[in-house]
């Protein structure tokens, strides 16, 4: 399609399991972006991609959360040994350069049993 | 520090225009963005507004700017039930690469 894609939409998993979140921006977008929306913090920045490098990492809330890009296209966010208080929903945004809007896609819903 | 604030939640009545208001603090913001958040969906970006500007208006949306206050506001005139949504103030700032620093988010109610 023409948005940013996520997958999964959904995601249920156990405390201490390893997860995956996928994003596929806008073709031909070089700006990728990561936040998560959880109840009680809002909307947080997590990480900016310029290509395949991440000038900004400075909103990964611990070492357990790494990101990466390929290819200057899709890109994965890894979350290590989850805890509880990972649960939230984790939105992708693109943009066609640094300063332009951001698009968003529908974000991975992240559940932590 | 960055700081956006907005009011939680407002009711209108089907037909009235709404007015949303967002406050922050850092006056090094760029740009300035409205996103809508309908349940189980993304943000979908409705209209933004560079920091030199004061107004923007786009069919049924106006941003009105107010740098001096750090003042800015959404106002959506012939409010309709699928305006019914969270509406997130975003600005961006001066050597931040971009990312976003969103308000706290603002419920809107549209009754019939």
């Amino acid at each position: 399609g023409a948005g940013v894609s996520q997958s999964p939409s959904n995601k249920v998993t156990e405390k201490g399991k390893d997860v995956e979140l996928r994003c596929d921006p806008i073709s031909g977008h070089t700006a990728l972006y990561w936040y998560r929306q959880s109840l009680g913090q809002g909307l947080e920045f997590l990480i900016y991609f310029q290509g395949n490098s991440a000038p900004d990492k400075s909103g990964l809330p611990s070492d357990r959360f790494s990101a990466e890009r390929t290819g200057g296209s899709v890109s994965t966010l890894t979350i290590q040994r989850t805890q509880q208080e990972d649960s939230a929903v984790y939105l992708c945004a693109s943009s066609l350069l640094g300063v332009q809007p951001q698009h968003f896609g529908d974000g991975t819903r992240l559940s932590i049993l | 520090g960055e700081d956006v604030e907005q009011s939680l939640f407002l009711s209108v009545r089907e037909g009235d225009s709404s007015v949303i208001n967002c406050t922050y603090t850092d006056s090094s913001s760029t740009y300035l963005y409205w996103y809508k958040q309908e349940p189980g969906a993304g943000l979908q970006l409705l209209t933004y507004i560079f920091s030199n500007m004061d107004m923007k208006q786009d069919q049924r949306l106006t941003v009105l700017l107010n740098k001096k206050d750090k003042h800015l506001s959404l106002r959506i005139a012939d409010t309709q039930t699928g305006d019914s949504a969270i509406y997130f103030c975003a600005e961006t700032f001066t050597g931040t690469a971009s990312k976003l620093t969103f308000g706290t988010g603002t419920r809107l109610q549209v009754t019939l």
